[in-house]
């Protein structure tokens, strides 16, 4: 299996503008997870999903986020407009999941967002 | 709420002697524990976990973690250290009588000096 895949890997746009990050979790996995990686914050959640569905968009910053994942093998992430402060690396993480059952996370390469 | 501490930003080690990344963790019942290490401009990556029965656990890499139930700790160990072992370490929580989301601490930057 090639892992979980993320696309972009770099991003660099100019504040207000729409950027997209995208994720191909592997194979079989029913659990998705973004996660947003800084200096300062370090690693927080900020949605999951269990068989497409939003479980937890608690750490979802703003009302310029948002996610979908419209079937199991593909999500997004969307910020719009973006804003400097969002600048981080972007991660996306798959797992398979039984209720009440332990789960290890997988996570992909990363994209990392600049917003100038 | 569950909560996961690792009480040290960096940890310095000499390389071929013994290393600990500490972690502690509170959550209600028993716990699922994590540990994950990052490299440089990577992903994190799995490298294991403590759900039930022996204490010890061995992971990837020649690593290992202790679960200590009375201390809440679970500590990551190797008895000598490699340069390469140098990343930023996550330990990370989950209750295993919920179906909460996996907490994850702020991370350890572990530097193995040649």
């Amino acid at each position: 299996d090639a892992g979980v895949i993320q696309s972009p890997r770099h991003e660099v746009t100019e504040m207000g503008q729409e950027v997209t990050l995208r994720c191909k979790p592997i194979s079989g996995h029913n659990s998705l997870f973004w996660y947003r990686q800084t200096m300062m914050r370090g690693l927080e959640l900020l949605i999951y999903f269990n068989n497409n569905v939003p479980i937890d968009d608690s750490g979802m910053p703003e009302d310029r986020f948002s996610a979908k994942m419209p079937n199991a093998s593909f999500s997004t992430l969307k910020i719009q407009p973006s804003e400097p402060r969002d600048s981080a690396v972007y991660f996306c993480a798959s797992s398979f999941q039984l209720p009440g059952a332990s789960e290890t996370q997988y996570f992909g390469p990363g994209t990392r967002l600049l917003v100038l | 709420a569950q909560s996961v501490a690792q009480p040290e930003d960096q940890v310095n080690v000499a390389e071929g002697n013994p290393l600990t990344v500490k972690c502690t963790y509170s959550v209600s019942g028993n716990p699922y524990l994590f540990w994950y290490v990052q490299y440089p401009n990577r992903g994190l990556q799995f490298l294991l976990k403590y759900i039930t029965g022996d204490n010890l656990v061995k992971g990837s890499y020649g690593f290992e973690a202790e679960f200590n139930k009375s201390q809440t700790s679970f500590h990551l160990k190797k008895p000598s250290a490699l340069v390469s072992d140098s990343a930023l370490y996550f330990c990370a929580v989950r209750a295993s009588n919920r179906d909460d989301k996996i907490i994850f601490g702020k991370g350890t930057r572990l530097h193995i000096l040649p």
